[in-house]
């Protein structure tokens, strides 16, 4: 079945540095891939995704890149921000409506 | 955006109880419902997938007679965990697939914290 690999597990950064997450999977049939933020407590929100006939795609300070001959996926935030501090899961999906696989998620910290 | 709510939140019971978990669509239909269970700092794993007037369909190694899933509306789905023990405890969130405008998301409840006795 998938699997889905995300590094790195924790990831501190300044107020105002870029920030990437990396995530591989093994499903060369996923064609749908979301990311979420989850804040301490509360529901994972999804904050951006990528079909798999798309190299990349940008919302503001957020940005998804997609490498379908390398099984490979990224997020990448600009400008952070502490509200950014979060846990961040990166999933996988056969079909967009399917069942997701996720990966093991990364904790964001941005300090002040 | 679209509205998933599960209730309880938090919930605390004794050894060999079952409890119920609700999961609802407040402002679309949602054919397709997951059910995932989170350990603390870790990910989410998917237990089943719940599909409206259908059985649940499980993931490996989730006992079914263990997590049984109803899913008798668009707007409905429960899970029970039957006779919990304490290695049950654990944060269960449900998702709803949108199959209408928003292209088949996937909206998260706010889970249910389950602590057995």
């Amino acid at each position: 079945g998938e699997n889905v690999e995300q590094h790195p597990s924790t990831l501190s950064v300044q107020e105002g540095d870029s920030a990437v997450i990396k995530c591989t999977y093994s499903d060369s049939a996923s064609n749908y891939f979301p990311w979420y933020k989850q804040e301490l407590g509360k529901r994972p929100q999804l904050i951006i995704d990528i079909r798999s006939n798309v190299g990349e795609k940008k919302d503001q300070r957020i940005a998804v890149t997609l490498n379908k001959t390398a099984k490979h996926f990224s997020l990448h935030i600009t400008e952070t921000q502490p509200e950014d501090s979060a846990v961040y899961f990166c999933a996988a999906s056969v079909n967009q409506g399917g069942k997701l696989i996720f990966g093991q998620g990364t904790e964001l910290s941005v300090k002040p | 955006g679209a509205v998933v709510s599960q209730h309880p939140s938090w919930v605390i019971c004794k050894s060999g109880t079952s409890v119920k978990i609700e999961c609802r669509s407040l402002d679309f239909q949602a054919t397709t419902m997951f059910w995932y269970r989170q350990f603390p700092k870790q990910s989410l794993m998917l237990m089943a997938t719940s599909n409206e007037g259908s059985k649940a369909t499980y993931e490996q190694g989730v006992e079914k007679d263990k997590f049984l899933i109803n899913h008798a509306s668009l707007t409905l789905s429960t899970l029970t965990v039957t006779s919990a023990h304490p290695e049950d405890s654990s944060f269960y969130i449900c998702s709803a697939r949108d199959g209408g405008i928003a292209k088949n998301i996937q909206y998260f409840g706010a889970g249910t914290r389950l602590s057995v006795l």
